[in-house]
Order: structure tokens, then sequence, then C-alpha cells
């Protein structure tokens, strides 16, 4: 079957400038996961849905990003007011369950902010 | 405070040999840990995990070793091939709330396999 995708793949923004980032995970898939890769780094846990819960956005860094998944299927992560330390590779990940099993990633989208 | 460390930044190991990559964590409710393998410009590929209960799971090529007491684990690819070429990391989940179901990942190891 397909496995997640995600869209754009790359985007550059200006500074100062608003951007979504889309995922849409495996069919079936309870959990949703974003996360953070910076380079030369490993992913960083941003925030986890469960269905259409929100249930931790604890790793957003600030209050300009903001994560949805409104029908517990795809999800969009919202990033206000872009910053040049916003630029990373964004991870979208799926489970089928939330705990102690592996998560399936996206290819990421490469955001760069200018 | 970097709970899961992979200490080697790269590693080159010739084809038809043991590639071995290794990983340390600090957490001790770390309970569930996994390799990915990642190309570039790709999202990282589940490869293969083990949970606290055990101390080997095997697959195929792949096995990874866990020893509790050390809070160390490691991926042994057995033979290596030319296209296991790509950065691996190593990640952990664990405890209660958060920990249950956020996996915490080391910085990567690249490796080279040189045919």
């Amino acid at each position: 079957g397909a496995g997640v995708s995600q869209s754009p793949r790359y985007k550059v923004a200006k500074r100062g400038q608003d951007v979504a980032l889309r995922c849409d995970p495996i069919s079936g898939h309870v959990s949703l996961f974003w996360y953070q890769q910076a380079l030369g780094q490993g992913p960083e846990f941003l925030t986890y849905f469960q269905n259409e819960a929100q249930l931790d956005k604890s790793g957003l860094p600030s209050d300009r990003f903001f994560a949805e998944r409104p029908e517990g299927s795809v999800s969009t992560l919202k990033i206000q007011r872009t910053q040049q330390e916003d630029s990373a590779v964004y991870l979208c990940a799926s489970s089928p369950t939330g705990t102690n099993y592996e998560q399936y990633f996206g290819p990421g989208t490469r955001l760069t902010v200018t | 405070d970097q709970q899961v460390k992979q200490n080697s930044p790269s590693l080159s190991v010739q084809e038809g040999r043991i590639s071995i990559l290794n990983c340390d964590y600090t957490n001790s409710m770390f309970d569930y840990f996994l390799w990915y393998k990642k190309y570039p410009a790709e999202g990282p590929t589940f490869l293969i995990s083990i949970s606290s209960i055990k101390d080997k799971n095997e697959d195929g090529r792949f096995t990874v070793f866990l020893n509790k007491s050390a809070k160390h684990l490691s991926l042994h690819i057995v033979p290596s091939q030319p296209g296991d070429s790509a950065v691996y990391f190593c990640a952990a989940s664990g405890g209660s709330g958060a920990g249950s179901y956020q996996l915490t990942f080391g910085k990567g190891t690249k490796l080279s396999v040189i045919p």
C-alpha cells in the first residue's frame, strides 16, 4: 500500500511569510507525528495526534507553529511569520498505534527561509 | 542533554564484512528501541526494533543487540552491501506519558560500504 506522503517536498519562503506543510498518513493509521530535523541532527518531536485529537504539542518551538488533523487523516503543519531558524526538514510519521511501535516516516518537506 | 547518543558520526566498511553501529542511552525509562536507515532526500525507513524484554532480535542480515545494564545497543549488518550505505539513526521510547510515544533519536551514523 501507499506510504506516508508529504507535500510540498521543498519550500522556499521569505522571512515573515506563512507556510503550510501537508501530510497524508498511511490509511487507517490512528497516530500521526510531526518531527523537525535540523542539518546534522536526528529528528526532534514536535507534536502528536491520535485520530483528530492533538494529544501533545510540547515540542512545537513557538506559538508561530500550529498543527491540525481535523478529520483524523490528513494533517497540516502551519508556520506563521517564518524565521531563518525555522529552516529544517519537517518529517511526518504515522503509526497504527501510538505507543512502543514503529513509526513510518514520509519523505519530509525541506523548508528554507531566506 | 542528549538522551540517545551515537558517538561515531561515520563508519567505513568493506563489502562483505560486518558493520557494527553503536548507540548509548541515558534514560532508564526507555524500553523500546528502533533503528532507522535514511538515504539522502528521503525520510527515515524503519529497519528493526527490540523491546527491553529481549537482548537480541534478528531480521535477515540485520541483528540488534541490547545490553540494558550498560544502556547500550548495537546494530550488526552481515554481510554488508553497497546498498547499505546510508545514515543510520538509533531511536528510543518508553515510560509513561510522552515517553511512551515520542521517539528520541540519536544524531546518526553515516555508513559507507566500499565495494
